[in-house]
């Protein structure tokens, strides 16, 4: 199994521009995760999916940040426009459905907005 | 509202010290609990996990936690550390909902 796949691991890009973080969740998995990681903040989770739905984006910082999910295999974080403080390394991690399973973590993608 | 509490921000131990950091959570309900590790420049891993049974989990790497439900705790044990445990260490729990609560981590440096 080939894990939870992100790209890019490294993203340099100027404030204002738009930024989009991509996921690969592993196979058969129902549920798939965001979080942000920062030193101020530690890890936050910004938004989670259960077979491909939105269940609860309480966590995206403001309307500047977008997450989708097409379909079971692959999903988007959007930033548009980016600032500085939006510099952070981005998870991805995903896990079947039940309660007995914990949640697989993806390499992340680091994040740099100058 | 659910929340992690890791009182222990960075800890610094020489190999083949005893570690025990700690962990507690607010929630009322059925919980599960799980320790994840960071190690540098890496992606969270799983340690070990408490769904029910046993309240004593052991772990990969010699790693232990135990879930005491009346003091909230779910403490990481480890009795003899070696330099490749140099991590950070996160303790979550999960209540009713798919939505894992982080602590904000225990940075642990071990020298040689």
């Amino acid at each position: 199994d080939a894990g939870v796949i992100q790209s890019p691991r490294h993203e340099v890009t100027e404030m204002g521009q738009e930024v989009t973080l991509r996921c690969k969740p592993i196979s058969g998995h129902n549920s798939l995760f965001w979080y942000r990681q920062t030193m101020m903040r530690g890890l936050e989770l910004l938004i989670y999916f259960n077979n491909n739905v939105p269940i609860d984006d309480s966590g995206m910082p403001e309307d500047r940040f977008s997450a989708k999910m097409p379909n079971a295999s692959f999903s988007t974080l959007k930033i548009q426009p980016s600032e500085p403080r939006d510099s952070a390394v981005y998870f991805c991690a995903s896990r079947p459905t039940g309660d007995r399973y914990e949640q697989y973590f993806g390499p992340g993608t680091r994040l740099t907005v100058t | 509202a659910q929340s992690v509490s890791q009182h222990n921000h960075h800890v610094i131990l020489s190999e083949a010290a005893s570690l025990e950091l700690g962990c507690n959570y607010s929630y009322g309900g059925t919980v599960n609990l799980f320790w994840y590790v960071q190690y540098p420049g890496q992606h969270l891993q799983l340690l070990l996990k408490y769904f029910s049974g046993d309240p004593l989990v052991k772990g990969i790497k010699g790693f232990e936690a135990e879930f005491i439900k009346s003091k909230f705790s779910f403490n990481l044990r480890k009795p003899s550390v070696q330099w490749s445990d140099t991590a950070e260490y996160f303790c979550a729990v999960k209540g009713n909902t798919d939505k894992l609560i982080f602590g904000t981590g225990t940075r642990l440096q071990v020298f040689p």
